[in-house]
């Protein structure tokens, strides 16, 4: 198993501005991923972050919106950039603790409220 | 076009009864099949896996069928208490693939 902790667990932010946000983990693991869920909607994945190569995109998400670093095994952070009313959205981070196995552990989420 | 369908409408039912959630699949090849639960505000908690190699898998009060040729998977909660309100997820894991893909939810009501 594995405990996620996220930061910010929600913020309200001005459009045309930047938030960072923070996934740390208890275990060292692999295979991160960051997920967006919509209002009323379900997951998106958003890209995989495995440490030690770039993050992978998925369609219709991109870098320069949202950055990813995986500095270590154990922690990761996902910049929303340049926000808009439209990136209002609870922002999850998960992993696989088995390298593949399929069951995912995810983090509290991260809502944001873009103004 | 790839699709996993969950009943977006809500399920009512009555405490002690089954509840019985459906998940549909279309042009995947699932390594996996998976069910979470999500309750309000929260992430979601992985609750069963079946490979595509099993047909049934219990848990406690769940189950969880899965037939690859109708491309379905059937999750059954049995004694249904009030607590067991929340929002329930099918998720797939592609054959070969590293990533798990979500369905959209049905929404589940046990009324005491």
């Amino acid at each position: 198993s594995a405990v996620i902790s996220q930061k910010p667990s929600r913020d309200i932010c001005q459009r045309g501005t930047s938030l960072t946000i923070q996934c740390q983990v208890d275990s060292q693991v692999t295979m991160m991923f960051w997920y967006r869920q919509q209002p009323g909607q379900s997951l998106t994945l958003i890209a995989t972050a495995n440490q030690g190569s770039e993050a992978t995109y998925e369609s219709g998400f991109v870098i320069d919106k949202f950055p990813i670093s995986r500095p270590n095994l154990t922690f990761s952070t996902l910049t929303v950039s340049n926000m808009s009313p439209e990136d209002s959205s609870i922002y999850l981070c998960s992993v696989d603790v088995a390298g593949g196995g399929g069951e995912l552990f995810f983090g509290e989420g991260s809502r944001l409220t873009v103004l | 076009s790839q699709k996993i369908e969950q009943n977006s409408e809500a399920l009512n039912i009555q405490e002690g009864k089954t509840a019985t959630l459906t998940c549909n699949y279309t042009n995947y090849s699932p390594a996996y099949l998976q069910w979470y639960r999500q309750d309000p505000g929260r992430g979601p908690v992985f609750l069963l896996l079946i490979r595509e190699n099993e047909k049934e898998k219990r848990k406690e009060r769940l189950k969880v069928t899965f037939d690859t040729t109708l491309k379905q998977s059937l999750f059954h909660i049995t004694a249904s208490q009030p607590a067991d309100s929340a929002t329930y997820l099918c998720a797939l894991l592609n054959t070969g693939g590293f990533k798990t893909i979500f369905g959209a939810g049905t929404r589940l009501f046990v009324k005491a």
